[in-house]
């Protein structure tokens, strides 16, 4: 069973506005959640993480929701770049150093 | 800037065939990762090795994958035979110790197997 579901497989976003990027998770072990960024022909690329004690974190234009209840989280865009196209992976962990678990990615199209 | 190596950048290769995949983490990085990533999925996790130790093989294809890190750095994906369902992305990634969350990825390996 996917433990972590990525259930928009594509969105498109004009320029300047708000890209959201969502993901669900099933196991209550996760206490971790990351974002990658990957490019074609390249590895995926850090972008931001959350802590399961905080709901929000913020880096630059890049904002992570984390709501436990729901077993939901968001990558909010503000504002939303061309050179943000690229496909978004969600990750969750149990343990540090353990294994990433990822969904299966999200394809933004940032459209000038 | 500190990058995880990995090569080949793309292998071709016929079933039945052996084929390896080089891997070299961030200086220093203790514990070493190998992902498969099918198109269209998630990358999910073959081996966890801290230092030149395994740590998970669990999702590892033991009769044709072998995987070593033996003195600590830099690592080894084997497959032999190759099968087609094989054909995917190998990543290798990387993480400073087993304190810390974040992993950092390199280019990863292009497998085609025809």
């Amino acid at each position: 069973d996917q433990q972590v579901k990525q259930n928009s497989p594509s969105l498109s976003v004009q320029e300047g506005r708000i890209s959201i990027l969502n993901c669900d998770y099933t196991n209550s072990m996760f206490d971790y959640f990351l974002w990658y960024k990957k490019y074609p022909a390249e590895g995926p690329t850090f972008l931001i993480s959350i802590s399961s004690i905080k709901d929000k974190n913020e880096d630059g234009r890049f904002t992570v929701f984390l709501n436990k209840s729901a077993k939901h989280l968001s990558l909010h865009i503000v504002p939303s770049q061309p050179g943000d196209s690229a496909v978004y992976f969600c990750a969750a962990s149990a343990d540090a150093g353990n294994m990433l678990t990822f969904g299966g990615g999200t394809r933004l199209m940032v459209k000038p | 800037e500190a990058e995880v190596a990995q090569s080949p950048r793309y292998k071709i290769t016929e079933k039945s065939q052996a084929v390896a995949f080089w891997c070299d983490p961030i200086s220093g990085h203790a514990t070493l990762y190998w992902y498969r990533q099918i198109l269209g999925q998630g990358p999910e996790l073959l081996v966890q090795f801290q230092d030149e130790s395994v740590v998970d093989d669990s999702q590892l294809p033991k009769d044709r994958f072998s995987a070593e890190r033996l003195k600590g750095v830099d690592s080894t994906l084997k497959i032999q035979p190759a099968e087609l369902g094989d054909s995917a992305m190998y990543l290798c990634a990387s993480n400073v110790d087993g304190n810390s969350y974040e992993q950092y990825f390199g280019p990863g390996t292009r497998l085609t197997v025809t």
